[in-house]
């Protein structure tokens, strides 16, 4: 079974610019999470969406936003682009079928550089 | 409010010695879950051990074994006999029981460096 995709790889920006980035969660999966992960720190957490609503979210700006699609893919959007948003963004996908706890299973992430 | 410590940045050992990775958590759920990542180069978070709030029993599993501690908040995690291969930066991690998905905190990563 394919494990969580990203895309793309790897993106260059300059200032100012807007980027998307995709994910697309296993087979069965419906709930996405998205982390920033700057240089040197721990992956912060940034949204959550479950069956294609946002049910989390961290203390990022509004310059980020993101949304599940019916097939439970999702995009993360960030608009203005600025240095600091030079990171690796990893997306987590999840079954959510228990009540407790469900197993989160990371993507192999997008490294976006910001000039 | 959650948060993870990992207060060791940098750590070094020579091959096959035994290395210790300290961390300590805080969180107000009685119910809550805590991870072990290991993130080599390429970037791609590794699942390692998952231990869940209501077991506190440690555990070995093959060269990793883990000494959670309730009273003082900490989930430490030991490699035995180290090998270069180890190497990569390790990340704890503590997770809420949410229904919708588990959204997690992760500490600031301790870099492990096995020397040959």
């Amino acid at each position: 079974d394919a494990g969580v995709t990203q895309s793309p790889t790897h993106l260059i920006k300059t200032r100012g610019q807007h980027v998307t980035l995709r994910c697309s969660p296993i087979s069965g999966h419906k709930s996405v999470s998205w982390y920033q992960q700057v240089l040197g720190q721990g992956p912060q957490f940034i949204f959550q969406y479950y069956e294609k609503e946002e049910r989390g979210r961290g203390n990022f700006p509004d310059r980020f936003s993101a949304r599940q699609f019916p097939n439970y893919s999702s995009e993360l959007n960030v608009n203005a682009l600025l240095l600091g948003d030079s990171a690796l963004y990893l997306c987590a996908s999840s079954d959510a079928r228990s009540l407790t706890y469900n197993e989160q299973f990371f993507g192999p992430g997008t490294r976006l550089t910001v000039l | 409010a959650q948060k993870v410590t990992q207060a060791q940045t940098e750590i070094s050992v020579v091959e096959k010695e035994d290395v210790t990775l300290d961390c300590v958590y805080e969180t107000r759920d009685t119910t809550y879950y805590l991870f072990w990542y290991k993130q080599p180069p390429s970037g791609e978070l590794v699942f390692l051990i998952r231990r869940n709030s209501f077991d506190e029993q440690n555990e070995i599993s093959g060269r990793y074994s883990w000494n959670f501690q309730k009273s003082t908040s900490s989930f430490n995690f030991t490699i035995t006999a180290s090998q270069v291969v180890d190497s990569a930066v390790y990340f704890c991690a503590l997770s809420e029981a949410r229904v919708t998905g588990n959204q997690f905190y992760f500490g600031t990563g301790t870099s492990l460096t096995v020397i040959p």
